[in-house]
């Protein structure tokens, strides 16, 4: 079965901190993703890579940036965390050849800036 | 842009009810189109997908089939169970594409005995 492991399921940090989060597959998948979910909104793509040192912006990425040095390992990064990126952090990844290859999702971080 | 719409929540049945949540989407090319269930307090799981018309994706008693002249991929299941109530979520990746998904918002399901 293909594991996405999500380094922490809940974190606390405070507002101004730099705060990564991190994501590790262990299926060889090219492209990586990250979401973060809120009530209300559902699923929103911030950055996905499709490569190593590869990566483009998603729908919401003001704020954020991500850092893919190595296949398997997949990097969020608030440069200055801010109260409004209180919310639920999804990684997932995916092959990329084929028809309707599904992302695999980790369990998610749940973060919040005071 | 592509976009997934699908039914408000939340909806709440009793056990063995009949089971439909909604969900059509737009898109300009030819998408796949996948339904996902998030249990409480975890990530996402694929429930069912389907890739092109007429196909009906199946997996624990749930069913969906792509309808392109209706551009809908409704989820249904016969009887639920209590185990069933967590957030269903469709949606469609781009065929050819770098697989990004578009989600519908979310529809919360509770089940009660």
């Amino acid at each position: 079965d293909v594991k996405v492991t999500q380094s922490s399921r809940y974190l606390v940090k405070r507002t101004g901190e730099k705060v990564f989060l991190e994501c590790v597959q262990d299926m060889d998948h090219e492209n990586m993703f990250w979401y973060r979910q809120d009530p209300g909104l559902g699923l929103r793509l911030i950055y996905f890579s499709y490569d190593v040192k590869m990566k483009e912006k998603g729908d919401i990425p003001e704020g954020y940036s991500v850092s893919r040095e190595k296949k398997e390992r997949f990097s969020l990064i608030l440069e200055s965390a801010s109260t409004n990126q209180t919310s639920m952090y999804l990684c997932a990844s995916s092959f990329v050849q084929g028809a309707g290859q599904p992302q695999h999702f980790g369990d998610g971080t749940r973060l919040s800036i005071l | 842009g592509d976009s997934v719409t699908q039914m408000e929540g939340p909806v709440t049945l009793s056990e063995e009810a009949f089971l439909t949540i909604n969900c059509t989407y737009t898109a300009t090319g030819y998408p796949s189109l996948f339904w996902y269930v998030q249990y409480p307090g975890e990530g996402l799981q694929l429930l069912l997908k389907a890739t092109k018309a007429d196909d009906k994706g199946s997996n624990k008693g749930f069913e969906a089939t792509y309808r392109k002249e209706t551009t809908s991929f409704h989820l249904e299941k016969g009887s639920v169970q209590v185990s069933d109530s967590a957030v269903y979520f469709c949606a469609l990746s781009e065929r050819g594409g770098s697989e990004k998904l578009v989600f519908g918002k979310g529809t919360k399901l509770t089940v009660n005995p």
